[in-house]
């Protein structure tokens, strides 16, 4: 979608390694979200993030660090790869009117990983 | 705890109205969302509506709020083969900008 782009679209891995996706936005949008897509499971939100170094977890973090040292940028970081953590990943942002998101989210294109 | 639920699978034939059903627990929700996700692709944002509505209607979308049972429902007048694809429910929960998504309900549209 415009204004937020996810690299890699496509990554295959093998267990055991560390693995860095990157999501990257034009919109100064202050949340950004990171959610993986699985069947069955619809998406769930694995970290967000307030603003530059605020972050905070989702229901399935574990296995999982992000970082945001940089508004434009929100970086998921799987440490040791597995097999479980074979997935669509979707980043989305957002930015908040008052205490409350309005329009939802935009969301990116998606990295397919793959862990073998 | 928070769940959003929908059924996972709904065909039709062209032109006829589809009609996929959301029922969420949180019945703090403010706002409630529909998206679409083609093949391969993101979450595009549908619609939404605000709880305070019972209904919004955006050309051959309508969208049903029913608080009192927390059932969300969206239909698709005249379904096309274009509106093939997965639709999420989605409720904002918190003042965190938190969203909870449904599992998604495929559609599949047969000519």
């Amino acid at each position: 979608d415009a204004g937020i782009t996810q690299s890699p679209r496509h990554k295959v891995t093998e267990t055991g390694t560390p693995v860095t996706l990157r999501c990257h936005q034009t919109e100064n949008h202050r949340y950004m979200y990171w959610y993986r897509q699985d069947p069955g499971h619809g998406l769930r939100l694995i970290h967000y993030s307030y603003g530059v170094k605020d972050t905070d977890k989702g229901e399935v973090s574990d296995g999982y660090s992000v970082s945001r040292s940089k508004t434009e940028d929100f970086l998921l970081t799987l440490e040791s790869a597995t097999s479980s953590q074979t997935s669509v990943y979707f980043c989305a942002i957002s930015e908040p009117t008052g205490t409350r998101i309005t329009f939802g989210y935009t969301f990116g294109s998606g990295t397919r990983l793959t862990v073998v | 705890g928070e769940d959003v639920e929908q059924s996972l699978f709904l065909s039709v034939r062209e032109g006829d109205s589809s009609v996929i059903n959301c029922t969420y627990t949180d019945s703090s929700s403010t706002y409630l969302y529909w998206y679409k996700q083609e093949p391969g692709a993101g979450l595009q944002l549908l619609t939404y509506i605000f709880s305070n509505m019972d209904m919004k209607q955006d050309q051959r979308l309508t969208v049903l709020l029913n608080k009192k049972d927390k059932h969300l429902s969206l239909r698709i007048a005249d379904t096309q083969t274009g509106d093939s694809a997965i639709y999420f429910c989605a409720e904002s929960i918190d003042q965190g900008g938190k969203l909870i998504f449904g599992q998604g309900t495929e559609l599949s549209v047969k000519p």
